[in-house]
């Protein structure tokens, strides 16, 4: 079973942040957080991941929780493009063989 | 740089029959992991291989089989097609020396009739 807890969906308005959260109450110490996103009938891309420092790259940011039981995506500026379903897996970094355990993600809609 | 390749894009075929969906992994990665994704759902993890063994395997029947190549290529077998196994079909490659960030591929849609 997926570690985490995502709310089903979100709106957003194109051009706003969005902020996408996730519980992860369970992490262990060696887990990272990771972010994934799904357009309609493509496969998964990936976004972003993180141990316990925030992290930013040309797609999003990642604010981690200093207890490391939560956080949340931020896309800074959402397009319509941004509109996917987005799933937050933890799992061990540099563990060989470890699979990705996805949820049921958020569905994010972004309108203008 | 390529990214994650597989064929065919979509697949018809009918209960009992056999098929194999094929991937070719992102350059440079030597690890190719297998999900089946059913409408609606999230992916749900096959197997994993590395080195031409599998490494780790989900909770899926040995209907379920595969193959990798020296190339890295891998293949996926499913056998004896139930309708259930209609679903959306990704792979995903990894490095095995750089932390495993796996990146898919666009998937193969499967129908089975």
């Amino acid at each position: 079973d997926a570690k985490t807890t995502q709310p089903p969906s979100m709106d957003c308005a194109e051009g706003r942040a969005a902020n996408l959260p996730c519980n992860h109450s369970t992490i262990s110490g060696n887990e990272y957080v990771y972010w994934y996103r799904q357009i309609h009938s493509q496969g998964p891309q990936y976004i972003i991941h993180g141990l316990k420092n925030n992290e930013t790259n040309e797609m999003a940011s990642l604010i981690i929780t200093e207890d490391r039981k939560s956080s949340t995506l931020i896309l800074p500026h959402a397009t319509l493009r941004d509109t996917a379903v987005y799933y937050c897996i933890v799992r061990p970094h540099n563990q060989a063989g470890t699979a990705l355990i996805f949820g049921k993600g958020t569905t994010l809609s972004v309108s203008s | 740089d390529a990214g994650v390749t597989q064929s065919p894009t979509h697949l018809i075929k009918t209960r009992g029959q056999q098929v194999t969906l094929r991937c070719s992994p992102k350059s440079g990665h030597d690890t190719v992991s297998w999900y089946q994704q059913a409408l609606g759902q999230g992916p749900q993890f096959i197997f994993q291989y590395y080195e031409e063994e599998e490494r780790q395997r989900g909770n899926f029947p040995d209907r379920f089989s595969g193959h990798q190549f020296p190339n890295y290529s891998s293949e996926l077998n499913v056998n004896a097609l139930l309708l259930g196994d209609s679903a959306l079909y990704l792979c995903a490659s990894s490095f095995e020396g750089v932390g495993e960030t796996q990146y898919f591929g666009p998937g193969t849609r499967l129908l089975v009739l």
